[in-house]
């Protein structure tokens, strides 16, 4: 079955400071690739994704780009705010609401 | 637009009892999913049902089961309680079209097994 790998695990920024989280997959055939942010007693939020058919995606302070030969795919949040505290998972899918996550990476913004 | 809401929120149980979580969707959604949240072991995907039947299922035993109601209510069973079945059990609603779609979790429900 699939397997994600997701690092670093903890990433500790200054405000204003960029931060990048990295996942790879093991299965060629997932094409959808979800990035969902988790608040202390919450559900996870989705807050960007990426279909294989495209290389980078953007919203905002957030990106995520994808290289589908390497199978890995990363997170970029730019200037960084203490509200971006949180655990970031990455995941992969073949679709229909199958997702297999990362680990997850608990991101601390400090002000 | 009301989001996904699970009960009940925190339960404790013993060994070899089984336990009913209930999730309602968001609505119009048709799509529900749940994962399983422990610390060691992340997220795990449970199973997935859309219009009442099970479209997908997870590496889990036996003793995890569910069922969606014809108004896309989900509920899922734990029978014969392990201590490694504590955890933080999510439901997710989608609309169910098409092959991909944002998924939205309810907050959870947190089983501890005694």
């Amino acid at each position: 079955g699939e397997n994600v790998e997701q690092h670093p695990s903890t990433l500790s920024v200054q405000e204003g400071d960029s931060a990048v989280i990295k996942c790879t997959y093991s299965d060629s055939a997932s094409n959808y690739f979800p990035w969902y942010k988790q608040e202390l007693g919450k559900g996870p939020q989705l807050i960007i994704d990426i279909r294989s058919n495209v290389g980078e995606k953007k919203d905002q302070r957030i990106a995520v780009t994808l290289n589908k030969t390497a199978k890995h795919f990363s997170l970029h949040i730019t200037e960084t705010q203490p509200e971006d505290s949180a655990v970031y998972f990455c995941a992969a899918s073949k679709g229909y609401s199958t997702l297999t996550f990362g680990k997850g990476t608990m991101l601390l913004v400090s002000p | 637009k009301a989001g996904v809401t699970q009960t009940p929120r925190y339960l404790i149980k013993t060994r070899g009892q089984q336990v009913t979580l209930s999730c309602s969707p968001i609505s119009g959604h048709r799509s529900v999913s749940w994962y399983q949240q422990t610390p060691g072991q992340g997220l795990q995907f449970l199973f997935e049902y859309f219009s009442e039947t099970q479209r997908n299922k997870g590496n889990f035993p036996g003793r995890f089961s569910g069922r969606q109601f014809s108004n896309s209510r989900s509920e899922m069973n734990v029978s014969t309680l392990e201590l490694g079945d504590s955890a933080l059990y999510l439901c997710a609603s989608s609309s169910g079209q098409g092959a991909f779609g944002e998924l939205f979790f309810g907050e959870g429900s947190r089983l501890t097994v005694l």
